[in-house]
């Protein structure tokens, strides 16, 4: 069984700080990584799709990172704002079907 | 892009009865899939909802618990049946972005709590 793990679960950063995360997945028939946004009541939201090793993706503030042989991808926010709280999730497509992570919860003080 | 609608986006139920949640998206799709997320733990697909053809479940559900239906490429229903305080979850329905493979538009959720 193909297991995705995301470390922290939950994180409170203060605003204005940076601030990063793991998430770590099988790095045999890698294919593809994908990180979404989750805000409460809304949908999740794709950030980006990672597939080379050595990837850096960035949308504003926020970058990703992927190292496909030791299976970890980091997400980087820069300058956190209240609107970033949300929980952040990974998802590698398995054979079938897609694996996702229980999430890391960004909560950010004011 | 696509556009994803959900019905309803929460609901309390008592133990025993069953709800029927209803998804729409605003074009057509081969595939649409539903989610669960129980509290503390990942999204986990619960079946593969395909136009004129039976759903896909994954193991562990069964469509006697979780029936779907899929009468045209833009609507789907689950059903929660016989509920017990354990259904209590996050539920969602996604449908492929149709770009990037298994990039995934999601809808907004529906949030139930069993009593």
């Amino acid at each position: 069984i193909l297991n995705v793990e995301q470390s922290p679960q939950s994180l409170h950063v203060q605003e204005g700080d940076s601030t990063n995360f793991t998430c770590s997945f099988p790095s045999s028939n890698f294919y593809a990584l994908h990180w979404y946004r989750w805000e409460t009541a809304k949908s999740p939201e794709a950030l980006f799709v990672m597939t080379l090793n050595g990837d850096e993706k960035k949308k504003g503030r926020i970058s990703a990172t992927l190292n496909t042989k030791e299976g970890y991808s980091y997400l980087y926010i820069k300058g956190s704002q209240p609107e970033d709280s949300a929980t952040y999730l990974c998802a590698f497509p398995g054979d079938d079907k897609i694996i996702f992570g229980k999430g890391t919860r960004l909560h950010i003080l004011p | 892009s696509a556009v994803i609608s959900q019905k309803p986006s929460r609901d309390i139920c008592q133990r025993g009865t069953s709800l029927t949640i209803q998804c729409q998206v605003d074009s057509q799709v081969t595939m649409m899939f539903w989610y669960r997320q129980q509290p503390g733990q990942s999204l986990t697909l619960i079946a593969t909802a395909n136009q004129g053809s039976e759903a896909t479940y994954e193991s562990g559900f069964v469509i006697d618990k979780f029936p779907i239906s899929r009468p045209n490429l833009t609507f789907s229903t689950l059903t929660v049946s016989n509920m017990s305080p354990e259904d209590s979850s996050i539920y969602l329905c996604s449908a492929p972005t149709g770009g990037i493979p298994d990039t995934q538009y999601f809808g907004p959720g529906t949030r139930l709590t069993v009593l």
